[in-house]
């Protein structure tokens, strides 16, 4: 499987945006950009994904360079419910086989201060 | 639906004991996935089920561990002998295959604590 690097600590003020960088050098044509994040004491749960495109949901944005080979996750506003491990996982486009599983790392703890 | 549901939440247990945990996926889920989750490391994937079928099993689950998911809804995870080491939060998620880019939702998971 392609691996991802993500810091493993970042801090952002309350209000203001939050880019959580991703590099993926990598990178296979057919693989998706998947994240997901972990508050305290919760299970992982489910971001947002792209290909090629930069992507938007009520969450969050997924910025993706023109090469693939890095990404960015936006969190507009971060709140401090948004604190939490973020996890950056490619995953192969080729749904319903065999690699149903995800990858995980170590992700990026983002803390958010009042 | 109340997503991804496991008990316990927590279970202590003495070294050499056996151990059991259940997980409820999603109603419409067929695939059920375990993973084991220590302090600061990301989820490690142990083994996956579509429907009563156990599709795949890592190098992680040793011949102490035993995951079944009998009638191809709820599943359970055993570990026989526990160790201190088996000391995790053990995480289940569902899915449905075949579906556009497959989300896993996860439950809240099971912290085990092996004195």
């Amino acid at each position: 499987d392609a691996k991802t690097t993500q810091p493993n600590s970042m801090e952002s003020n309350e209000e203001e945006p939050v880019h959580l960088p991703c590099n993926h050098s990598t990178i296979s044509g057919t693989d998706y950009i998947h994240w997901y994040r972990q508050l305290p004491s919760q299970g992982p749960e489910y971001v947002i994904h792209g290909l090629t495109s930069n992507v938007n949901n009520r969450m969050a944005s997924l910025a993706i360079a023109e090469d693939r080979k890095s990404s960015t996750l936006i969190l507009h506003r971060a709140t401090l419910r948004d604190a939490a491990v973020y996890y950056c996982i490619l995953r192969d486009g080729d749904y319903g086989g065999s690699q149903g599983n995800l990858i995980f790392g170590k992700g990026t703890k983002l803390s958010v201060k009042p | 639906d109340t997503g991804v549901s496991q008990n316990p939440r927590h279970k202590i247990t003495k070294r050499g004991q056996n151990v059991t945990f259940r997980c409820d996926p999603i109603s419409e889920h067929n695939r059920l996935y375990w993973y084991r989750q220590t302090l600061g490391q990301g989820p490690e994937f142990l083994t996956y089920f579509q429907n009563e079928a156990q599709l795949e099993k890592s190098r992680l689950l040793s011949d102490r561990f035993s995951a079944e998911r009998p009638k191809g809804s709820f599943s359970t995870l055993e570990i026989q002998r526990t160790e201190q080491g088996d000391s995790a939060m053990y995480l289940c998620a569902s899915s449905l295959a075949w579906t556009e880019h497959e989300k896993l939702f996860f439950g809240s998971g099971t912290q085990l604590s092996v004195l």
